[in-house]
């Protein structure tokens, strides 16, 4: 089983729609989680930042993580075309310097 | 505020030939300092750390190192390219001063074609 799994998508969306992006862990020692927004041919960049179970807002995203079911989320609101990227999950915890990545989700909003 | 660099943004080089790719940080002190390879599909493959000058930690053998000259400078070299080294290669820097715990932030990227 890997560490985290993340499904690849491609997801697409008419703009103004509700999106969900998730990713499930198996180690229980994760304690950090992060979400990186990836647009083509960019680095990643730090989108949201949580380290308890419950929701974390910042405008129209919402981050989500429930420990208990090691599952995490990001909800975007009205989305918008220029919210079309790659969203990778991440986490870290335990005595792991190391950052484990999801594999990443293509999101496309069409106009 | 804190800002990484890389470069060159994008490089195609022969195969066999030599490579030196380099990241700075700017905005903040004894950084925790990575390299990066990402390919299609295959998700972000750490390949060096470091938390300070001249300690490397290597996470997958390779035909790639890094060394860390300075305390915000990091470089990812190789002596003989390999088909196989084209990529995507990323620098992050996390710890330090001015930042959130363990989170890293990346640069622009290099995207290496190696022909």
């Amino acid at each position: 089983q890997k560490e985290v799994e993340q499904d690849p998508g491609p997801l697409s969306v008419p703009e103004g729609a509700i999106v969900s992006l998730n990713c499930t862990y198996s180690n229980s020692a994760f304690q950090y989680f992060m979400w990186y927004r990836q647009y083509s041919r960019k680095g990643p960049e730090l989108l949201m930042y949580t380290y308890s179970s419950g929701n974390k807002e910042d405008g129209r995203f919402t981050a989500q993580v429930d420990k208990s079911s090691k599952y995490i989320s990001l909800f975007i609101r009205d989305s918008q075309p220029s919210d079309s990227a790659t969203y990778l999950c991440a986490m870290i915890g335990g005595s792991n310097y190391k950052l484990t990545f999801g594999k990443g989700t293509l999101l496309t909003v069409n106009p | 505020s804190q800002t990484i660099h890389q470069w060159p943004a994008t490089l195609v080089q022969p195969v066999g030939s030599p490579l030196s790719l380099e990241c700075t940080v700017e905005g903040t002190s004894n950084p925790n300092l990575y390299w990066y390879r990402q390919a299609a599909g295959r998700g972000l493959q750490l390949l060096f750390y470091s938390v300070g000058i001249g300690q490397i930690s290597s996470e997958v053998p390779q035909n790639l190192s890094a060394s860390r000259p300075q305390d915000r400078q990091f470089i990812l070299s190789s002596k003989k390219l390999l088909l196989s080294d084209s990529g995507f290669y990323l620098c992050a820097w996390s710890g330090g001063v001015g930042s959130v715990t363990d989170t890293q932030y990346f640069g622009p990227g290099t995207r290496l074609t190696v022909l």
